[in-house]
């Protein structure tokens, strides 16, 4: 299996511009998680779907996130207006039952200047 | 609150030189405690679930154990191969179905 595939792998973008993350999680897998890295924060859950309906969106830091999953094969994190504070590395991960561990993907380095 | 923390920060080691890692929790219920490694510039890579107090899992040089206020990642003749950040997460019966709550992590070095 390929694994949790994510693109792009870098984004560089101007304040106010609009970012779409993508995310292809393990095929089989029925959970897919979207996270954000910073060296202040670690690593946050950002949502959460199952069986492609969002089911915690609580660490969605406001309005201008936002994040859908038309199947199960595909998922979008959009940032819009994006600002320099959203600057970090957005990882998605996917898990195959409650029970099991989450696999991540390599992560896309968003800069926002 | 669910909480997880773990030190040291960093870790500088000789290559053979044994040593461990610490996370401490603090949680509503421990569902599975979770340990990953991260190499810079990729996803953080699954190591070991463990679940109850007492249970310990081994894998090449890495063995982790965990108690029921703290788990540790146990290096022993490290390599400077094993060089890269340990994170440790936990899920809770308190938080929600599927969150992990990570640590700030552990960046180990090992110098040959």
């Amino acid at each position: 299996d390929a694994g949790v595939i994510q693109s792009p792998r870098h984004e560089v973008t101007e304040m106010g511009q609009e970012v779409t993350l993508r995310c292809k999680p393990i095929s089989g897998h029925n959970s897919l998680f979207w996270y954000r890295q910073t060296m202040m924060r670690g690593l946050e859950l950002l949502i959460y779907f199952n069986n492609n309906v969002p089911i915690d969106d609580s660490g969605m830091p406001e309005d201008r996130f936002s994040a859908k999953m038309p199947n199960a094969s595909f998922s979008t994190l959009k940032i819009q207006p994006s600002e320099p504070r959203d600057s970090a590395v957005y990882f998605c991960a996917s898990r195959q039952r409650e029970s099991s561990e989450q696999y991540f993907g390599p992560g896309t380095r968003l800069t926002v200047t | 609150e669910d909480q997880v923390t773990q030190s040291p920060e960093a870790l500088r080691l000789q290559e053979g030189e044994s040593s461990s890692l610490n996370c401490s929790y603090t949680v509503s219920g421990l569902r599975g405690l979770f340990w990953y490694r991260q190499d810079p510039g990729k996803g953080p890579e699954f190591l070991f679930t463990l679940y109850s107090a007492g249970e310990e899992k081994e894998k090449e040089r890495l063995k982790a154990t965990l108690t029921k206020k703290e788990s540790f990642l146990h290096i022993t003749a490290p390599k400077p191969e094993d060089s890269a950040t340990y994170l440790c997460a936990v899920r809770s019966y308190g938080g929600s179905q599927g969150n992990l709550i990570f640590g700030k992590g552990t960046k180990l070095s090992v110098k040959p």
